[in-house]
């Protein structure tokens, strides 16, 4: 079972800022959150991950709380080619707890 | 440029055949990984390797089998033993070492079982 709580689903307007919300309560301490997405028909793509504090890079944002139960990924412009489904999983890096688990994560929609 | 390749893209095969997907990487990583996705669903773990001759069973491991001669090649076939076949098969790579890491996937492979 994914370890993970996303929601179904969720849009936005192209240009804003795209806010995809996961809740992860039991993660364990040497667990990091990652966060893939998947568009139609593709292979996943790996976007982020991190283990508590706040992560960057040039495709999106990772704001994870102060008691690592929750993160948000931010995507801050969206266009239309961001429309996929995102993954959010979280997985030690070693042993036997380093494997990727999927759920059914979040689609988000990007509308012009 | 360092990929993960995957071919073909689409497979068709009766049912009763057995069929080997195949799956090639020049990323150097050590651990692969073999993934099954059925429409609307995420993905399940078939089998994964973390390094030359070793492999280990992922939760849907049943009417699978694989083998890991080379680290750059990790082949699936799909025995006939497996009930539902038809799906989409991803393959993934991933280097190990002291920092944590992502997950390079292929493009995919569509089998259709007729």
């Amino acid at each position: 079972d994914a370890k993970t709580t996303q929601p179904p689903s969720m849009d936005c307007a192209e240009g804003r800022a795209a806010n995809l919300p996961c809740n992860h309560s039991t993660i364990s301490g040497n667990e990091y959150v990652y966060w893939y997405r998947q568009i139609h028909s593709q292979g996943p793509q790996y976007i982020i991950h991190g283990l508590k504090n706040n992560e960057t890079n040039e495709m999106a944002s990772l704001i994870i709380t102060e008691d690592r139960k929750s993160s948000t990924l931010i995507l801050p412009h969206a266009t239309l080619r961001d429309t996929a489904v995102y993954y959010c999983i979280v997985s030690a890096h070693t042993g036997a707890n380093s494997k990727l688990t999927f759920g059914k994560g979040i689609t988000l929609s990007v509308r012009p | 440029d360092g990929g993960i390749t995957q071919s073909p893209k689409y497979l068709f095969r009766k049912e009763g055949q057995n069929v080997t997907l195949s799956c090639e990487q020049n990323l150097n990583h050590d651990a692969m990984y073999w993934y099954r996705q059925d429409p609307g669903q995420g993905l399940r773990l078939i089998y994964y390797s973390q390094i030359v001759n070793d492999f280990q069973k992922g939760d849907i491991a049943e009417g699978y089998s694989v083998s890991r001669e080379k680290k750059e090649s990790f082949p699936l076939t799909v025995t006939s033993a497996q009930k539902n076949p038809t799906a989409f098969y991803l393959c993934a790579s991933k280097r190990t070492g002291f920092a944590p890491a992502g997950y390079t996937f292929g493009s995919g492979t569509r089998l259709t079982v007729v």
